[in-house]
């Protein structure tokens, strides 16, 4: 059975603290995504990494991909309140790419 | 603009009585799907649809039901909704890809409660 878990579960910091939060799995995975999710609203993708070892960064967000491809973090860079939301991550199902499977998200509060 | 559409996003109901939730998109996306989002659980995926009449279960399947006759549309229903159903609901669409992982459109979500 495939597992994401992330952690922490819940995360507080002061705005301009750096922090990394983690998903790791047991199982290999042809890629991971990261999803951000805003109060009332839906999972919106971050990023999609695909190569072991490879790292992306999207402004003050850095992620990374495991050299095994079975754990992936993301590091945030002097966070903002703008930050604050569940982030979740997520791999593909052996039954096809799109068909994801979610960890169970890591809440992170900025507070100002 | 591209969006997955969500009906109804909150919803008071009683345990035996009906419904349906809507869900539409307007990106022509081959796959949809269904998730529910519980405190501590995460997104659990309850059904998916590869593509128009094909459908499959996911993790929590029990107590749901869904159709795929036009690309568009993948209504979620409850038969007989019970209390353990309570739960906010996710629908999302995306292009079906070889190869890496496509992004997934989420609708806002539709809060259930069952009385």
């Amino acid at each position: 059975t495939q597992l994401l878990e992330q952690s922490p579960q819940f995360l507080s910091i002061q705005e301009g603290e750096n922090l990394t939060v983690y998903c790791n799995s047991s199982s290999v995975f042809s890629s991971l995504q990261w999803y951000r999710q805003e109060p009332g609203e839906g999972p919106v993708l971050l990023v999609t990494v695909v190569t072991g070892g490879e790292v992306k960064k999207l402004k003050r967000l850095t992620f990374q991909f495991g050299d095994a491809r079975k754990d992936s973090s993301l590091h945030i860079t002097a966070a903002q309140p703008g930050d604050t939301g569940l982030y979740l991550c997520a791999g593909p199902r052996g039954t096809g790419a799109n068909n994801l499977f979610f960890g169970t998200g890591t809440r992170l509060t900025v507070i100002p | 603009e591209a969006q997955v559409t969500q009906n109804p996003r909150y919803l008071i109901t009683v345990t035996g009585k009906k419904l349906t939730v809507t869900c539409s998109q307007n990106m022509n996306h081959e796959y949809m799907s269904w998730y529910r989002q519980d405190p501590g659980l995460g997104l659990r995926q309850i059904y998916y649809s590869m593509n128009v009449e094909v459908t499959d279960k996911g993790d929590v399947p029990e107590g749901y039901k869904v159709s795929r006759k036009e690309k568009r549309n993948f209504p979620l229903i409850l038969e007989s909704p019970s209390p353990n159903q309570t739960s906010l609901y996710f629908c999302a669409s995306s292009l079906r890809q070889g190869g890496p992982t496509g992004e997934l459109f989420f609708g806002e979500g539709s809060r259930l409660t069952v009385l």
